[in-house]
């Protein structure tokens, strides 16, 4: 498996916009996801093919991808955004990696 | 609606074996593969491998080749995911996913929680 960094966390206050980066040297040929994940409940996929929103998922939840870099951006965050949010890609056998995750911190 | 629903709570002793099931419903379930991710105690989440529910073709995770075994059965639309040679490292919460290929693991099951102890 091959690595994704992720910061271990990022805080906000409501209302501001929250960043979440993840870093990967097979970025740039691989699609990435972005899966929530709130205390004792399974993932929730937010974002797939590096940007596009699954039905359901709040349009405040975006995603974006440069280089080695795929970012995930929550916009005018809310306490309920609070969680951990993690990267996930696959290499081009198909195997998949998650990046470490990141702490989403609501002020 | 789709649902993915996972058997019980497991505890087993050291070099034993668990084999947990992940029944789905609400969709065509050889139409979509399944992976297997798990998460120990207060850490993140560490993929397993993958099974395509079409044809059984599977890939593992490097570091559990050889202990691990994932299989279907399209006559009851589940998947299994058996773990040998256990150890106190592998207690973790086990998850199955649905994969379409790539639009992502958009359905998970509840998780069921293996506990590995003397």
């Amino acid at each position: 498996s091959y690595e994704l960094t992720q910061p271990p966390s990022v805080s906000v206050s409501p209302g501001q916009t929250a960043r979440i980066t993840c870093s990967g040297d097979a970025l740039p040929k691989q699609y990435a996801y972005w899966y929530q994940q709130k205390p004792g409940q399974a993932p929730v996929l937010v974002i797939y093919k590096d940007s596009e929103r699954p039905s359901g998922i709040p349009e405040r939840f975006s995603g974006s991808s440069s280089g080695t870099t795929v970012t995930l951006t929550i916009s005018g965050v809310q306490a309920e955004d609070e969680a951990d949010y993690y990267c996930q890609s696959a290499d081009s056998s198909g195997t998949s990696s998650f990046g470490g995750g990141t702490k989403l911190t609501v002020l | 609606q789709v649902q993915l629903v996972q058997s019980g709570a497991e505890v087993k002793k050291p070099g034993a074996s668990v084999k947990v099931s992940c029944k789905a419903s609400g969709y065509t379930f050889t139409s979509y593969g399944i992976s297997w991710v798990r998460q120990a105690p207060g850490q993140g989440l560490e993929w397993m491998g993958w099974i395509s529910a079409y044809n059984g073709n599977t890939n593992y995770a490097q570091k559990l080749q050889g202990r691990v075994t994932m299989t279907t059965d399209t006559s009851t639309s589940t998947a299994y995911m058996e773990l040998r040679s256990l150890r106190s490292d592998d207690t973790a919460v086990y998850y199955c996913a649905r994969v379409e290929g790539s639009s992502g693991w958009d359905y998970w099951g509840q998780g069921t929680l293996v506990t590995v102890s003397s």
